[in-house]
């Protein structure tokens, strides 16, 4: 089993539209889980972090179970400005020792189109 | 907004050459990592590095890499010998331990292309 594991996509969505993409880890320790962005050959940049409680960011909301090893992000309203491709990262060495590396996912390619 | 920098955007060495890619992380961040991404693949973590040693490396950091910081600003990533599959981009993150969450930031990468 792949430690992150993602669907790779695309999506293709029109704009408005509601979009949802998931992920499973295989490290039942993880500490810390990430959404990253990442538009085509740059660096990955920091969508949000996902906690237990679930967490909303204006029209991104992510989700974490801990039971299930599972993790989500629901875009909102597409704008044609969120096609990339979103990277579900686990740090499992997260919390307060900050040495861990990133585990990253494949990412998930969304394409919003007018 | 504090950001990583990376020099040079890309580089493009012969196979065997000696390579140096630079960083400077943000400059109260204390963790400093390095990521490899070849194309089309995933990110992949290469080494951590904190109080002037390495914390974490995985497989791929093998004999042939190295890391350092030479001074108070800098980190470098040295491969001896290129390879041919060593091209990809290679991006550098840090991190600051007394922030509230683990967040690594990430620089916009160097595009290493071995020929």
């Amino acid at each position: 089993r792949k430690e992150v594991e993602q669907d790779p996509g695309p999506f293709n969505v029109p704009e408005g539209a509601t979009v949802a993409f998931n992920c499973t880890y295989s490290n039942s320790a993880s500490q810390s889980f990430f959404w990253y962005r990442q538009d085509c050959r740059k660096e990955p940049k920091l969508l949000m972090s996902v906690y237990s409680s679930g967490n909303e960011d204006g029209r991104f909301t992510a989700q974490l179970n801990r039971a299930s090893q599972y993790i989500s992000l629901l875009i909102r309203d597409s704008k044609l400005s969120d096609s990339a491709t979103y990277l579900c990262v686990v740090n499992p060495k997260g919390g307060s020792s900050n040495t861990g590396k990133l585990i990253f996912g494949q990412g998930t390619t969304l394409q919003v189109k007018p | 907004e504090p950001e990583v920098t990376q020099t040079p955007s890309h580089q493009v060495t012969q196979m065997g050459q000696e390579v140096i890619l630079r960083c400077v992380p943000i400059s109260n961040h204390l963790y400093f990592y390095w990521y490899r991404q070849i194309l089309g693949q995933k990110v992949e973590f290469l080494v951590s590095f904190y109080n002037n040693e390495i914390s974490e490396k995985s497989e791929i950091f093998d004999d042939q890499f190295s890391v350092e910081r030479p001074d108070g600003s800098n980190f470098t990533l040295k491969i001896r010998s290129t390879k041919l599959e060593d091209s990809a981009m290679y991006f550098c993150a840090s991190s600051d331990p007394g922030a509230s969450t683990d967040t690594q930031y990430f620089g916009p990468g160097t595009r290493l292309t071995v020929l």
